[in-house]
């Protein structure tokens, strides 16, 4: 079985431009998540969608990030204008949970190997 | 409100085991994990815990949940040299929502 793939693998900006990553979550997965993690820091959540629906985008900062899941599958994350600060490796995560309260062990989420961008 | 509290790191010589510890505050916590990530790559899950349960085995990982203490640690045993990488922690309230992580735990495997 496929994980979940995403590219770039690198990306180095500058300050001020604009960046856009790529996920493709695990066939059949319903649910997709952002996170975005710092240089030693744990992972941290973006957005969840469920299908192409947001669940919870809480912690995106909206003024600059954006993402979309068109159709369901494939998700894109969004930064304009991107800022010193977003240095970080951003993961994609999917997991299968078809509906809220499906059976346990629907909900783990597999994470593809992340985007390290570089803002200079 | 969330939060979740791990050492930095951990020496390990092989063959030794190994015990990560993890600290958290959410007492709704349903959904406790441990992922590793290798450098470069992303997480693996290595395995999970529901709140109802008190320990949970899996080859050479044990998994201990302190509910009125809200502490969790997960030993390896026999620690391998492929052992030496980040742990992290991560609580879920609902199955399913997002994972709240902590800071990781670097593990390094001395032959």
């Amino acid at each position: 079985e496929a994980g979940v793939a995403q590219s770039p693998r690198y990306k180095i900006i500058e300050k001020r431009q604009s960046v856009a990553f790529w996920c493709n979550p695990i066939s059949g997965h319903a649910t997709l998540y952002w996170y975005q993690q710092i240089l030693g820091q744990g992972p941290k959540l973006l957005i969840q969608f469920q299908n192409n629906g947001v669940v919870d985008d809480s912690q995106l900062p909206k003024d600059r990030f954006s993402a979309e899941r068109l159709k369901g599958v494939d998700s894109t994350l969004k930064i304009q204008p991107a800022k010193l600060e977003d240095s970080a490796v951003y993961l994609c995560a999917s997991s299968l949970r078809p509906h809220p309260g499906a059976a346990a062990g629907t909900d783990t989420q597999y994470f593809g190997p992340g985007t390290r961008l570089t803002v200079l | 409100g969330e939060d979740v509290e791990q050492s930095l790191f951990l020496s390990v010589r092989e063959g030794d085991s190994s015990v990560i510890n993890c600290t958290y505050t959410d007492s709704s916590s349903t959904y406790l994990y441990w992922y590793k990530q290798e450098p470069g790559a992303g997480l693996q899950l290595l395995t999970y815990i529901f709140s109802n349960m008190d320990m949970k085995q899996d080859q050479r990982l044990t998994v201990l949940l302190n509910k009125k203490d809200k502490h969790l640690s997960l030993r390896i045993a026999d620690t391998q040299t492929g052992d030496s990488a980040i742990y992290f922690c991560a609580e879920s309230i609902i199955a399913g929502n997002k994972l709240t992580f902590g800071g990781g735990t670097r593990v390094l495997v001395k032959p």
